[in-house]
């Protein structure tokens, strides 16, 4: 059975940094795309970036070029979406998602999410 | 064009069938896939590839691509079946290769 579990929620302070993770289980992780997705409070999806574990091949929306940084570490099957100096507008869902092997495509399995909270 | 309209809401009555669209310019060349998202629950894929269906996923749900319009078809609607729906395409051809649509709260 494929699994993404993500990391718990966060609270954090603004300029603060965060790393959250995505630990994938039940498939070859290094041969399919894993990606991010954002979801504000109350509004829809929004897809952030995805990259290939097998050669770390990464691809942002323009979006978020520059806003985050999405890595992995194939020895923990492991993605991780991360930030260096967080704001407010950075509050909120933040799911990952397995996609395709020779093209992302579409997201077929989903992390339950995890929650990041920026406040002062 | 990276925009994909959905309406924002569609009403229907159990039993009967829902149709969710999915606008975008010349959409019918592109791959669309669907997801369902009910509250406080992650988004669960539906259709891929205009029309299949991942293993586990009723035959109520089907899928349709053409020109500039995608759609997502709920037949015999349950009361379970409100959530929000979203379309996505991916175009590895383009800056914007992943799109979501805005999503449609389907009422039952």
């Amino acid at each position: 059975e494929v699994q993404l579990v993500q990391s718990g929620a966060e609270v954090k302070e603004p300029g603060e940094s965060l790393k959250i993770a995505c630990k994938g289980s039940g498939y070859d992780f290094s041969g399919y795309w894993i990606g991010w997705v954002r979801q504000m409070p109350g509004k829809g999806l929004e897809f952030m970036g995805v990259i290939y574990p097998g050669d770390s091949d990464t691809r942002y929306s323009p979006s978020f070029q520059g806003q985050v940084s999405i890595s992995v570490d194939t020895s923990t099957r492991t993605a991780y979406l991360q930030w260096s100096s967080l704001k407010a507008s950075d509050s909120a869902m933040y799911y990952c998602g397995s996609g395709g092997s020779a093209a992302p495509g579409y997201f077929d399995n989903w992390g339950r999410g995890t929650q990041v909270t920026v406040s002062s | 064009s990276h925009v994909l309209t959905q309406p924002s809401s569609v009403s229907v009555a159990p039993g009967k069938t829902a149709r969710i669209t999915c606008g975008g310019d010349n959409i019918g060349s592109k791959s669309v896939h669907w997801y369902r998202q009910k509250p406080g629950q992650a988004p669960v894929l539906l259709i891929y590839y205009n029309k299949d269906r991942p293993s586990g996923i009723p035959e109520r749900f089907s899928g349709y691509n053409s020109g500039n319009t995608a759609t997502l078809t709920i037949s015999r609607v349950e009361a379970g079946d409100e959530a929000d729906y979203y379309c996505q395409v991916w175009d590895g051809n383009s800056d914007h290769f992943w799109v979501f649509g805005g999503g449609t709260k389907l009422t039952v």
